[in-house]
């Protein structure tokens, strides 16, 4: 059974940090591309970043390009994601989410999410 | 950049269909794969349809997806509607490295 299991969030004050991670299992995480999509309170989806399966290539939102580092281990199987200088809009629940393989943004599975949020 | 743009909500009876529809704004939409993904409330996505038309394993074939040339759209369609379709329904798409998803649909079966 597929399962991916967020954890890491929390409370921050703006300008903080936090790092997230998503343990996968039940399928090849070294052969998938992986992604982070959030959702803030009572509005839509919103991609974060992605990383390739294996770890060649990372793309951003522009929204968070050069605050927010993803990046994998698939020794552990478990997916990263580095937050830097928090800003209050960051506030969300962060899903991980599983490409299809031989994609990058093809979701066919996603996590239950884990909320952050940034607030003095 | 493009945009996705799905009706804000929709609402359908019981056993009835309903097909929800995410319009393209820039280039066609079948430049690349749109993907519909389910939300119940308080619950994480799931995904429903992936590559326009394809559903993944164990989503019941009441749900299909499609795309339009002429009216630059996909759709999803949901024939013999049941209470626990209530949820809120996105569309996905990319462009290169862009994704973007449509601001969802909440459809209400009532």
């Amino acid at each position: 059974e597929v399962q991916l299991l967020e954890s890491g969030g929390g409370l921050v004050h703006p300008g903080g940090s936090l790092r997230l991670s998503c343990a996968a299992s039940g399928f090849t995480f070294s052969s998938h591309a992986m992604s982070w999509v959030r959702q803030a309170p009572l509005k839509g989806l919103e991609w974060v970043s992605a990383i390739s399966y294996s770890d060649d290539y990372t793309y951003y939102a522009d929204s968070v390009r050069g605050r927010f580092t993803i990046s994998r281990a698939n020794s552990k199987n478990t997916l990263y994601l580095q937050m830097n200088s928090l800003r209050a809009e960051d506030t969300a629940v962060y899903y991980c989410a599983k490409a299809v393989v031989g994609s990058t943004y093809i979701f066919d599975f996603w996590g239950r999410g884990a909320l952050v949020t940034v607030s003095s | 950049n493009f945009m996705l743009t799905q009706p804000h909500s929709v609402s359908e009876s019981p056993g009835k269909t309903v097909t929800i529809s995410c319009t393209r704004t820039s280039d066609t939409i079948a430049r690349n794969y749109v993907q519909w993904y389910q939300q119940r409330p308080g619950s994480s996505p799931t995904t429903v349809i992936y590559e326009d038309n394809q559903r993944p394993a164990g989503v019941p074939d009441r749900f299909s997806g499609s795309i339009d040339s002429s009216s630059n759209s996909a759709s999803l369609t949901i024939s013999g509607l049941k209470t626990e379709d209530e949820a809120d329904y996105y569309c996905q798409s990319n462009d290169g490295n862009t994704v973007v998803f449509g601001g969802g649909t909440k459809l209400t079966v009532l």
